[in-house]
């Protein structure tokens, strides 16, 4: 069990928008502005989309945004692209020993 | 161009031991904090341990506490990741990622690791 919760699927149509929710608690996601989102493609290695809460690096489309509202961050993609479809996973630091944690992954699949 | 390439992995009895190692190249690798990261098959990413920049700080998660140990090579700018008493539960793809502040902004093209007899 992961210490963030994700849903295990979103889907969306070419063009639309999709938001991805991740879920902690005041020691994690709530108590820091250090959520950061990572897009996989299968086989591939992750890559940073995503950091501390809102900010994109620049090789990043603006299509992804984040958001972080109490003890859920979110990540949203507007404008779907085929190129989209991925797994998606959030992360936070954390006050306990481990000092990062991830969500369990969230396959977005763009219809 | 950063780029960090992973090696050693393969296939290893339960109990056995395994050293990983992960080449750095394109940045200044003494000035930065390095992680490990795995990923079942099928499965998530699970954060493995983590290194300072000189070595001096370093943590794990609680799965592999007291069985991995981290290290670096600044000279060789190298990370090295060594697993005894490996089991069934540490397979997985290992990769190396670079700490930038509180996120990872590189990431090798991971080493599978299989532990099965």
């Amino acid at each position: 069990q992961s210490a963030l919760t994700q849903p295990a699927s979103v889907s969306g149509s070419p063009g639309q928008s999709i938001t991805i929710s991740c879920t902690g608690t005041s020691s994690d996601v709530g108590g820091y502005n250090f959520v950061s989102w990572y897009q996989q493609h299968p086989g591939k290695a992750p890559k940073l989309m995503i950091f501390d809460v809102t900010n994109r690096p620049s090789e990043v489309s603006n299509r992804f945004s984040g958001s972080k509202s109490g003890n859920t961050a979110s990540l949203t993609i507007s404008g779907l692209q085929a190129e989209d479809e991925a797994d998606y996973y959030c992360s936070s630091y954390t006050s306990s020993s481990t000092r990062r944690v991830f969500g369990g992954g969230t396959k977005l699949t763009v219809l | 161009e950063v780029q960090l390439v992973e090696s050693g992995g393969g296939l290893v009895q339960p109990g056995g031991s395994l050293r990983l190692s992960c080449a750095a190249s394109g940045f200044s690798f003494s000035s930065y904090e390095m992680n490990w990261v795995r990923q079942a098959p099928g499965k998530g990413l699970e954060w493995v341990s983590y290194i300072g920049s000189s070595g001096s700080t370093i943590n794990y998660a609680d799965s592999v506490k007291g069985r991995f140990t981290i290290s670096r090579d600044n000279a060789k700018n190298s990370l090295y990741l060594q697993m005894n008493s490996l089991r069934a539960e540490d397979t997985a793809v290992y990769y190396c990622a670079r700490e930038r502040g509180t996120w990872w902004d590189y990431w090798g093209q991971g080493t599978l690791v299989t532990v099965s007899s």
